[in-house]
């Protein structure tokens, strides 16, 4: 699976838009582009994944470029309760084999 | 009713004991789990069960040995337990190994003292 790179730490004001970014210049064509986030003593959890297109869910936006090797999460309002270590994965599904594999993520700080 | 549940929570046990964490995922998955997390944060798979099967062992020691009695359960035993194996251990289950979203148990914090 390609590595992905993300930054460490963002801060985020309170009700605005909060965007993740995330490399994965070497993402193969089969690769979608995942992200969970993990809310401190908590499990990961689910949050988008995407293939090529843009994609939107009731939680977040995934902005994929053209050439697929970048992408960003976006929280369109974010609230306290969004701090988290967000984590971007490159992960083929059609591998019987194929697990997530989590990087250092993004630790997100939303302050009031 | 919770998705995937790890028991228990919180296990404190001294080195050189055996301990057992339980997982059980009530979605009907096929594919199960086993994932540490350590001091560093840093989360490692360490095993993936298929149907049953094991799939995936992450070199991990042969003190560690995951047993599933049924698709619904992927259970943890630890013989001998180190220091170094303190960490949170989550169990994970997605629909089938290629399925796109995988659920997480709430974690198990092991300290061996």
């Amino acid at each position: 699976d390609a590595k992905t790179t993300q930054p460490p730490s963002m801060d985020c004001a309170e009700g605005r838009a909060a965007n993740l970014p995330c490399n994965h210049s070497t993402i193969s064509g089969n690769e979608y582009v995942y992200w969970y986030r993990q809310i401190h003593s908590q499990g990961p959890q689910y949050i988008i994944h995407g293939l090529k297109n843009n994609e939107t869910n009731e939680m977040a936006s995934l902005i994929i470029t053209e050439d697929r090797k970048s992408s960003t999460l976006i929280l369109p309002h974010a609230t306290l309760r969004d701090t988290a270590v967000y984590y971007c994965i490159a992960l083929a599904t059609n591998n019987a084999g194929n697990m997530l594999t989590f990087g250092g993520g993004t630790r997100l700080m939303v302050k009031p | 009713d919770t998705a995937v549940s790890q028991t228990p929570k919180y296990l404190v046990t001294q080195m050189g004991n055996d301990k057992s964490i339980k997982c059980e995922q009530n979605l009907g998955h096929d594919t199960m789990y086993w994932y540490k997390q350590d001091s560093k944060k840093f989360l490692k798979i360490m095993f993936s069960y298929n149907n049953k099967e094991l799939i995936i062992n992450e070199t991990v020691p042969n003190r560690f040995s995951p047993k599933s009695p049924d698709k619904a359960h992927l259970n943890l035993h630890i013989n001998s337990l180190e220091l170094g194996d303190s960490a949170v251990y989550f169990c994970a289950s997605r629909p089938t190994p290629g399925s796109t979203e995988a659920f997480f148990g709430q974690g198990t914090r092991l300290t061996v003292v």
